[in-house]
């Protein structure tokens, strides 16, 4: 049984700072990893994917993964008001068809 | 990506009722998803729907209680038969497309 951990926050952080989010995940078969951002009352957005060992940047966003060590984590750099939401960690398996198991989501607070 | 489509967006039943969800996709996918997400709550997964086979469900999910339909690659049905309180919660529709996962706007539930 695949299990996906996320501290729940919420996470304080104020406009400008870096927003480090953290997931943990049990199944060391799992080999696509990707965050999603969910606004209040609307549904899940994709926002990074990551596959490989290492750090993938893409504009504000890095995630950063270690199969190793079992974690995945999303840096939000130069924090805005408007990254307030809740993120979740999720994590798929080796084929496409695998289906995603998403951890409980970290809500996520940048006060200006 | 994939835009997905759900109807309705809301509904508000009464308990004992039925109501049916439909998914629409704009291009041809192997595989869909359906999703619920109860309140302060991640998502959980249904079942996974296959075009031109019985849909696949997870521990604690059953066809006579959540029967889906999946006529063709761009098209499904939820049902939640029997409806009590408990089943209020956003039931999400979701697609692979390039090794992602992609939502639907998502139909909230309330069970009166």
């Amino acid at each position: 049984q695949k299990e996906v951990e996320q501290n729940s926050g919420p996470l304080s952080v104020p406009e400008g700072a870096i927003a480090s989010l953290n997931c943990t995940y049990s199944d060391r078969g799992s080999q696509s990893f990707f965050w999603y951002r969910q606004y209040s009352g609307k549904s899940p957005e994709l926002i990074m994917f990551i596959y490989s060992n290492g750090d993938k940047e893409d504009g504000r966003f890095t995630a950063q993964l270690n199969k190793a060590s079992q974690y995945v984590s999303l840096l939000i750099r130069d924090s805005q008001p408007s990254d307030s939401a809740t993120y979740l960690c999720a994590l798929g398996g080796v084929a496409s068809y695998d289906k995603v198991i998403f951890g409980p989501g970290t809500s996520l607070s940048v006060i200006p | 990506s994939a835009v997905i489509s759900q109807k309705p967006s809301r509904d508000i039943c009464q308990r004992g009722t039925s109501l049916t969800i439909q998914c629409q996709v704009d291009s041809q996918v192997t595989m869909m998803f359906w999703y619920r997400q109860q309140p302060g709550q991640s998502l959980t997964l249904i079942a996974t729907a296959n075009q031109g086979s019985e849909a696949t469900y997870e521990s604690g999910f059953v066809i006579d209680k959540f029967p889906i339909s999946r006529p063709n690659l761009t098209f499904s049905t939820l049902t939640v038969s029997n409806m009590s309180p408990e089943d209020s919660s956003i039931y999400l529709c979701s697609v692979e497309s390039t090794d992602t996962q992609y939502f639907g706007p998502g139909t909230r539930l309330t069970v009166l």
